[in-house]
Formats: structure tokens, sequence, C-alpha cells
């Protein structure tokens, strides 16, 4: 089945400085990556997703890139603020797997002010 | 448009006790998941309803769990009898198609300590 990397686990980056995740996946079949920031004691909300039909994808200050051939996407994170700090959790979706939404493990970004 | 709401938002119980979650999806969503985290792990998936139907069971840890959707509304995850290992958050989700173009949301979860 499916199986998720995320990296880092913990991040923590001066306020103003840019933010990097990166997420492999294993199945080829998948074809939809969403991003979910997860604040203290609320469920996982969905920033931003991209599709396996585009390499990139921007969105204010967020953006995700990804690349089928070497099975990799990332969330970049520009001009970080202090209500940035969060957990993100990147994901992975497709046919493949039956539509299950897989997870990373998350990671933890501090954004210091 | 009401969200995906769970209750409770806590429970503490011993081991060897029952415990039942519920998840009320947003209305019209006919998918209704629910998943697990384990501190600092991934966010697992346990399983997968479509209206009152069990689509996929694959995620759910033993037969100490289960879930169930009567009517294709809300739906209840008991487990009993509770283990040391079952806890975590339990998050449920909804969408209103499996398809790429639906986003799971979220519930806020239920954070569960067995003692």
């Amino acid at each position: 089945g499916e199986n998720v990397e995320q990296h880092p686990s913990t991040l923590s980056v001066q306020e103003g400085d840019s933010a990097v995740i990166k997420c492999t996946y294993s199945d080829s079949a998948s074809n939809y990556f969403p991003w979910y920031k997860q604040e203290l004691g609320k469920g996982p909300q969905l920033i931003i997703d991209i599709r396996s039909n585009v390499g990139e994808k921007k969105d204010q200050r967020i953006a995700v890139t990804l690349n089928k051939t070497a099975k990799h996407f990332s969330l970049h994170i520009t001009e970080t603020q202090p209500e940035d700090s969060a957990v993100y959790f990147c994901a992975a979706r497709g046919r493949g797997g039956g539509f299950k939404t897989i997870f990373g493990a998350g990671t933890r970004l501090f954004v210091k002010a | 448009e009401a969200g995906v709401t769970q209750f409770p938002s806590h429970s503490v119980i011993e081991k060897g006790q029952t415990v039942t979650l519920r998840c009320d999806p947003i209305s019209g969503h006919d998918n209704l998941y629910w998943y697990r985290r384990v501190m600092g792990k991934e966010i697992k998936f346990l399983l997968h309803f479509v209206k009152e139907s069990k689509q996929d069971e694959s995620g759910m840890p033993n037969n100490r769990f289960l879930a169930e959707r009567t009517g294709g509304t809300y739906s209840t995850l008991k487990v009993q009898p509770a283990e040391l290992e079952d806890s975590g958050v339990y998050f449920c989700a909804s969408s209103q198609t499996v398809g790429n173009n639906s986003p799971l949301h979220f519930g806020n979860g239920t954070r569960l300590t067995v003692t």
C-alpha cells in the first residue's frame, strides 16, 4: 500500500524566513497530494493541494511542488509569520490506494517572532 | 455550513472499559472516514463509510473496534474493551465524493486516554 514519509519532524525558523517541508510517497498510482495545517486543539485543515498533472501551484505565501518521477513533493512557505506555527501534514491519494488519503507523520513548525 | 463535529473532545477511561466516540459529518457528505493519530506519528486511516455501508475497513486495528453509521448520517466508533495502546486522537472526516476533487473536512478530534 501507499506510504508517505515526511521531513523534518520539527522545523524552527525566524519570522520572515522561508520554511520548506518535504515528502516522498511510494505508490506511483497516487495522483492527488493535499497539505493540511493543524492548529492546537483543532482538526487538520486543507491549505493547498496539487494534482499529478501539475508540477507547481502557488497560493499567496504558500506553494507546492511535485516531482512525479522522483515521487517527491514539497511545501514552501515564504515570509513566515508567527501564526504559521502549527503542525503540517502532507498526504497522498489515488486509485491505487482505494482513494484512501495516506498521511505523513507531520512537521511541527515554530516561527519565532 | 456546520463543519464536522465530534463528541466528546476528551475522554479518559481505564483499561478494560468501553468508550463510544461520535461523529456528525457535514450535511450531504456521503463519505465519512475515521482516522487516528498516536503521538508523533502519522494520521492513520481506520475506515471509510459510503452512506451506511463500510467501503473500506482495512485500517481497523482489531475486533475491539466497532464502527457504525446507521441511517447514513452520524457515525459512532466504539472501543471495547479499551487497551493502553488505544490512546491517541481520533479524527473523523467527511467528503462529498471519493474523487480527487473532493478534499477531506476534519473534525477537531477526540483525545482518548486509556490509563
